[in-house]
């Protein structure tokens, strides 16, 4: 099935926890992004990647990182989990980076820290 | 700084024509997408501005006017699946979206 899918759905985590978010595409894009969506604001984007082997910061990338080992797969891993990290995950991926492409989104991960 | 403002929430009849606007600032300009997003869902994409005027795709049409950093969504013929939060966003110098918080439409019978 082509698209992006992201592991777990939802997952309630212990404060200091260490936790990784899977993301994972299948349309051989180039380019992968990982948001944050909280009520009240608009999507923030953590961490980025243009290609595999590169990533980039984004607007709120404290407490979080990420890799791109190879093109499909972009996880995004918390060290130690803090409250104000609750928050619906989303992963996207555009074709390419640098031109106006549309974003595909993955389902999300709806992550609640305690 | 860079801002993205669309109202909050807005209210309209099935069948009838709804426009959703959105003001933009951001650093440097390369593009306005429109995104639909169902409760509980992911967003989805709608359309894509660059240019000045009005992008017409079937129900749903998207203006963009670069000189007053403004865009609008009009949707035409409502549906009651049409109920869903639209956000707006600005693709930036970087070519990064810089998002909105979103508009939450209700649509009533």
């Amino acid at each position: 099935i082509a698209g992006i899918t992201q592991a777990p759905t939802s997952q309630i985590l212990a404060a200091g926890r260490r936790m990784t978010l899977r993301c994972t595409q299948d349309m051989r894009h180039n380019a992968m992004y990982w948001y944050r969506q909280d009520l009240g604001l608009g999507l923030r984007l953590i961490h980025y990647s243009n290609t595999a082997g590169t990533t980039g910061k984004g607007e709120v990338p404290d407490g979080y990182s990420v890799s791109r080992a190879n093109t499909d797969d972009f996880p995004l891993t918390l060290a130690s989990a803090v409250p104000s990290q609750t928050s619906v995950y989303f992963c996207a991926s555009s074709e390419v980076a640098g031109v106006s492409n549309e974003q595909f989104f993955g389902p999300g991960t709806r992550l609640t820290v305690l | 700084g860079q801002n993205i403002d669309q109202p909050t929430e807005m209210t309209a009849t099935e069948g009838a024509i709804v426009q959703i606007n959105c003001t933009y600032q951001t650093s440097g300009f390369n593009g306005l997408f429109w995104y639909q997003q169902h409760a509980g869902e992911a967003p989805t994409f709608l359309s894509y501005n660059v240019l000045d005027g009005l992008e017409e795709k079937g129900r749903f049409s998207s203006f963009l006017s670069r000189s007053k950093g403004y865009s609008y969504l009009l949707l035409k013929e409502l549906q009651m699946k049409d109920s869903a939060s639209y956000l707006c966003a600005s693709m930036d110098s970087n070519y990064q979206l810089i998002w909105g918080a979103g508009t939450k439409l209700i649509i009533k019978p």
